[in-house]
């Protein structure tokens, strides 16, 4: 089974700190993905990327950066973190051939203070 | 960019009833997957249809697409609390990406 696993399942932070969110897959996946949660909202995806070194910009950006130096972890990181970033965090892996359904994480729930 | 929508946004049955869960979309697609997840978990996989399928089962979950209409549906079957979870489809968003609706949120009482 393919086992994806994020750092912290629950973090606290202060506004303007500079936070780091790690993920490892175990799974030799190319592509990885963070996305944030919210009430409503569904997932909205923040980066992903589909190689070392690699990444693009999801739908919602603004505020953070990734870093894939390795192929089993892709890190999200909040330059300086806001209020309006407290959320569920999810990661995903996905293999890259055909259809393959993404694997995700357990998230990382994040509070902002 | 296109996404799925799911209706109803809540859902509360007894044990052993059935669940039925649908999801709208606004474009053409050439699959769509369904995920759960528990509270306060991560999603998880559940199936995936695709667009030249009609009907796909999976032990108690049953899930169609109609591509006509841009819907699919998610049926579970004689219910239990275990299956008490938010239920999200995902339609293909460009270059492996996925977007996910809403989700429906799922309360099976005992």
């Amino acid at each position: 089974d393919v086992k994806v696993t994020q750092s912290s399942r629950y973090l606290v932070k202060r506004t303007g700190e500079k936070v780091f969110l790690e993920c490892v897959q175990d799974m030799d996946h190319e592509n990885m993905f963070w996305y944030r949660q919210d009430p409503g909202l569904g997932l909205r995806l923040i980066y992903f990327s589909y190689d070392v070194k690699m990444k693009e910009k999801g739908d919602i950006p603004e505020g953070y950066s990734v870093s894939r130096e390795k192929k089993e972890r892709f890190s999200l990181i909040l330059e300086s973190a806001s209020t309006n970033q407290t959320s569920m965090y999810l990661c995903a892996s996905l293999l890259h051939r055909g259809l393959q359904p993404q694997h995700f994480g357990d998230g990382t729930r994040l509070s902002i203070l | 960019s296109q996404q799925g929508e799911e209706d109803p946004q809540a859902l509360s049955i007894q044990e052993g009833e059935n669940a039925t869960m649908n999801c709208s979309y606004k474009t053409s697609i050439n699959n769509l997957q369904w995920y759960r997840q528990n509270s306060g978990r991560g999603l998880v996989h559940l199936i995936l249809i695709r667009s030249n399928e009609r009907e796909k089962h999976s032990g108690r979950l049953r899930v169609t697409l109609d591509t006509s209409k841009k819907s699919s549906s998610l049926l579970i079957t004689a219910s239990r609390a275990a299956d008490t979870a938010s239920y999200f489809c995902a339609t293909p968003g460009g270059y492996n990406k996925l977007i996910f609706g809403a989700g429906t949120r799922l309360a099976v009482h005992p």
